[in-house]
């Protein structure tokens, strides 16, 4: 069975500063891995989706790594800032279905 | 639509009463999924359809649960006999291509469920 987990479960940081939230998963026979963004009270926005043979996805201030050998992926958003504050929650898909992780939980403070 | 509608958003019940959730998946959209998530806890995965095909039931958790796909398109997961701990939300997400088909996968906002 696939677990996902992300660390740190919950983060702070001061408005300017660069997040790094991290993911790990335990199978690496995956298809894809997809970043999404929850908001309190609200769906799941996709962030980035990084195919299997892919090592790297960016968009914008957005920039996410995956080493499918080692069952990781990172997150990386430039220059946080207090819009940035919400749950990031890491995907791994295979077969009909993603598994998540737990999210990392992050505030960034003005 | 321009993206997942879901319907309920926000449903309160009695326990043992039967619930009908709905979604509205993106037009055009032949993968649909239903996840579940509780309080506290990661994504759980319910049911998957893909176009025409069986839908992989293998993540519901109990009998007292089901979803129909009509059309290809509106789907709806019924929940019989509501207990307490059915209270989640209820997501719902679609995709353009199925399995390995490397689409990005898009969510609804949810249906907020209570049983009381």
């Amino acid at each position: 069975k696939q677990e996902v987990t992300q660390i740190p479960a919950a983060l702070s940081v001061p408005e300017g500063e660069n997040l790094v939230l991290n993911c790990s998963f335990t199978d690496s026979a995956i298809y894809n891995l997809q970043w999404f963004r929850q908001d309190p009270g609200k769906g799941l926005t996709s962030l980035l989706l990084i195919q299997s043979s892919q090592r790297e996805q960016t968009s914008g201030r957005l920039n996410a790594s995956l080493d499918k050998s080692s069952g990781r992926s990172t997150l990386y958003i430039a220059a946080s800032q207090p819009g940035d504050s919400a749950t990031y929650l890491c995907a791994v898909r295979r077969g009909n279905r993603l598994a998540f992780g737990k999210g990392n939980q992050v505030v960034v403070i003005p | 639509g321009a993206g997942v509608s879901q319907s309920p958003s926000n449903k309160v019940t009695e326990k043992g009463k039967d619930v009908e959730l709905r979604c509205d998946p993106i037009s055009g959209h032949t993968a649909l999924y239903w996840y579940r998530q509780s309080l506290g806890q990661g994504l759980e995965f319910l049911i998957y359809f893909q176009g025409n095909s069986a839908p992989d039931k293998s993540g519901l958790p109990s009998d007292r649960f089901s979803a129909e796909r009509t059309g290809g398109s509106v789907s709806t997961l019924t929940i019989q006999r509501t207990q307490q701990e059915d209270s989640a939300v209820y997501l719902c997400a679609s995709s353009l291509g199925g399995v390995g088909s490397g689409n990005t996968i898009y969510f609804g906002e949810g249906s907020w469920l209570t049983v009381v």
